[in-house]
This record gives C-alpha cells, sequence and structure tokens, in this order.
C-alpha cells in the first residue's frame, strides 16, 4: 500500500543549530512531494515542493530538501533554525491522490 | 485577500444531529479537499472534488457527505455524527491536484 512515514514523532534543537527532518515514501513511481509546516492553531503552510528535476529544492523560511529515489526519501532541512520555526511540519505526497506523514513536531530551545 | 474560509471555527454537538461545516475559497480554484487531522495520524483525506459536480472518496469518507454544487463552495455534511468523528478538520483548495493547497483555518468539532 501507498504511504508516507515521518520517523520521527518529536525532534527538539537548539535555537541556531542545524535541522534535518526525515520522510520517507512507499510508491512505484516519483510521486509529486511536498512539505507543509503547521505553526500552533493554524492552517497548513507549504514549505516547498519537488515534481522533477533538480533533487535539491530551495523552500520558503530558508527551508530545502533534497530528493533521493534510491532511498525513497525527501528529507527537509535547515542549517540554522530558529525559535519561529517550532511548529508541526507535515511531508505529503501526490499520486492520485494526496496522502500525509503523520508529522513531526519540533521544538527549539534557546 | 485570497483565502479559504471555514464555518464554524468550533462546533460542540452531539450524536445524531445533523450538522454541516460549510468550506467556501475566493481562488478560483478547481480542486477541494477535506481532510480530518487526529494525534499520531496526520491528516487523512475525506473528501475531494477535482470540479463542479465531481466528487471523490478520500482515505476514510465512512459517514461523511460533500457537494460541489459551486466551484468555491464544498461543504461537509455529517448526517448523523458519531463520537469517533471528533476532530480537527480542514478544507483546503488548490488549481489542480499537484499545486499548492491553501488550507483553511480549520474546525474544531467534538461529538458528544
Amino acid at each position: 500500500a501507498q504511504s508516507v512515514t515521518q520517523p520521527d514523532i518529536h525532534i527538539t534543537v537548539s535555537e541556531g543549530a542545524s535541522l534535518e527532518l526525515r520522510c520517507n515514501y512507499s510508491y512505484g513511481a516519483t510521486p509529486y512531494l511536498f512539505w507543509y509546516v503547521q505553526s500552533p492553531g493554524q492552517g497548513l503552510q507549504l514549505l516547498l515542493k519537488y515534481f522533477s528535476g533538480d533533487t535539491l529544492v530551495q523552500g520558503i523560511k530558508g527551508f530545502e530538501a533534497e530528493f533521493k529515489r534510491s532511498q525513497s526519501s525527501f528529507n527537509l532541512r535547515k542549517p540554522s533554525v530558529h525559535w519561529s520555526d517550532a511548529a508541526e511540519y507535515f511531508c505529503a505526497v501526490e499520486d492520485n491522490d494526496m496522502r500525509f506523514g503523520a508529522g513531526t513536531r519540533l521544538t527549539v530551545k534557546p | 485577500e485570497a483565502q479559504v474560509t471555514q464555518n464554524p471555527r468550533y462546533l460542540i454537538t452531539v450524536t445524531g444531529k445533523k450538522l454541516t461545516v460549510t468550506c467556501s475559497q475566493n481562488m478560483n480554484h478547481e480542486y477541494m479537499s477535506w481532510y480530518r487531522q487526529d494525534p499520531g495520524l496526520g491528516l487523512r483525506q475525506i473528501y475531494y472534488s477535482m470540479n463542479v459536480e465531481v466528487t471523490d472518496k478520500g482515505d476514510v469518507p465512512e459517514g461523511y457527505k460533500v457537494s460541489r454544487k459551486e466551484k468555491r463552495n464544498f461543504p461537509l455534511i455529517l448526517e448523523s455524527p458519531s463520537p469517533n468523528q471528533t476532530s480537527l478538520y480542514f478544507c483546503a483548495s488548490s488549481l489542480s491536484l499537484r499545486s499548492e493547497q491553501y488550507f483553511g483555518p480549520g474546525t474544531r468539532l467534538t461529538v458528544t
């Protein structure tokens, strides 16, 4: 069955440290890939997306993600985390329907 | 301002009492979708619509109905709500299935 897995339920990093959030998918072909962020009490906002081409994609708020076909992964990264990045992050995959991972909650320590 | 609106934002109701959550978008988007968000499960798609009068089931359609009579509106109907439908619901719209989805602010539903 098609699935999206975010292995880390909760991650805590210090402000200024680097961040990597993991996402793995299980689909037959290369799907369309997205990362969304949800701040407390808010809806979801698109950070970035990958459809084809360059496997390293840049998004808003200084985030980037790298698509690795061999690992079926689409991990989200940020070189230096800010306190305002504390939120829940969702990886999503589209392949005729849209599926979201369970989310990773990010806590930022001062 | 481009936006997706949902009403009500909060709703407490009792088992079996029919309710409708409205969703409206002002971006002329063709694709609209409803999700429910539950802790540890992320967002799960309930129903989606590719265009007016075209709707289809998502992952968890049981107990829900939708309609798409106009392009801008996509109401979610619970004919006989049950406690397991207590959840946070999001409506979203996009130009097409593979475009960025714009989410509404959410509707927190409690069924007692």
